[in-house]
């Protein structure tokens, strides 16, 4: 079974600065993807950034980049450059059975 | 042009009550789910759906139903609802069958139960 750890509960981050959100995983599979969604305040649910397992280069979206250390099933998650609208939940989630896997969030708050 | 919604966006209810929340996507996947996120937000499966195979969390109570009119469409029944029922709801939807596995989600539905 796959399963995600969060374990950071609560993060905070400055305006303009970095902040780097931890995940560490499980599974059996050999190929799959990584995914970090994001929940602001309004609760919709928004993909951030998503990882094949298999390839060698973490992913890169804009001020978001990850850590995918595949031996050590670990997927970081980085902001650069925090803005004021980071301010939400992020999950990391891993494809398992028939749907996704959810860690239980960082809620991350950027302060001014 | 919302890729996948839901109505309603609240729903405050009785306890005992039926209802029904609807999901619809646009992005012509062929499979959808549904998704509950509890007071503490996590979120955990529900139901996987496609037109060939329904695959339920053998956690979730068979007072909830998944019903799907067509492929664009899957919608959750709630019977005789409980105080425990309370929770964010989320329709997501993906392409089967392909290796990308992201899934869309909609704005979810907030369901009070009193």
């Amino acid at each position: 079974a796959q399963t995600v750890t969060q374990s950071q509960p609560e993060m905070s981050v400055q305006e303009a600065e970095t902040v780097t959100l931890s995940c560490t995983y499980d599974t059996s599979e050999s190929n799959y993807y990584l995914f970090w969604y994001k929940q602001p305040p309004s609760r919709q649910m928004i993909l951030v950034i998503r990882q094949e397992a298999y390839k060698q280069q973490n992913a890169t979206e804009n001020r978001f980049s990850v850590n995918f250390q595949k031996a050590a099933k670990s997927f970081s998650l980085k902001i650069s450059d925090s803005q004021l609208g980071d301010t939400a939940m992020y999950f990391c989630v891993i494809p398992g059975g028939y749907a996704l896997n959810f860690g239980k969030g960082t809620s991350l708050l950027v302060t001014p | 042009d919302t890729a996948v919604s839901q109505t309603p966006k609240y729903l405050v209810t009785q306890m005992g009550n039926d209802k029904s929340i609807k999901c619809e996507q646009n992005l012509g996947h062929d499979t959808m789910y549904w998704y509950k996120q509890d007071s503490k937000k996590f979120l955990k499966i529900m139901f996987s759906y496609n037109n060939k195979e329904l695959i339920i969390n053998e956690t979730v109570p068979n007072r909830f139903s998944p019903k799907s009119p067509d492929k664009a469409h899957l919608n959750l029944h709630i019977n005789s609802l409980e105080l425990g029922d309370s929770a964010v709801y989320f329709c997501a939807s993906r392409t089967s069958g392909g290796a990308e596995e992201t899934q869309y989600f909609g704005p979810g539905t907030r369901l009070l139960v009193l």
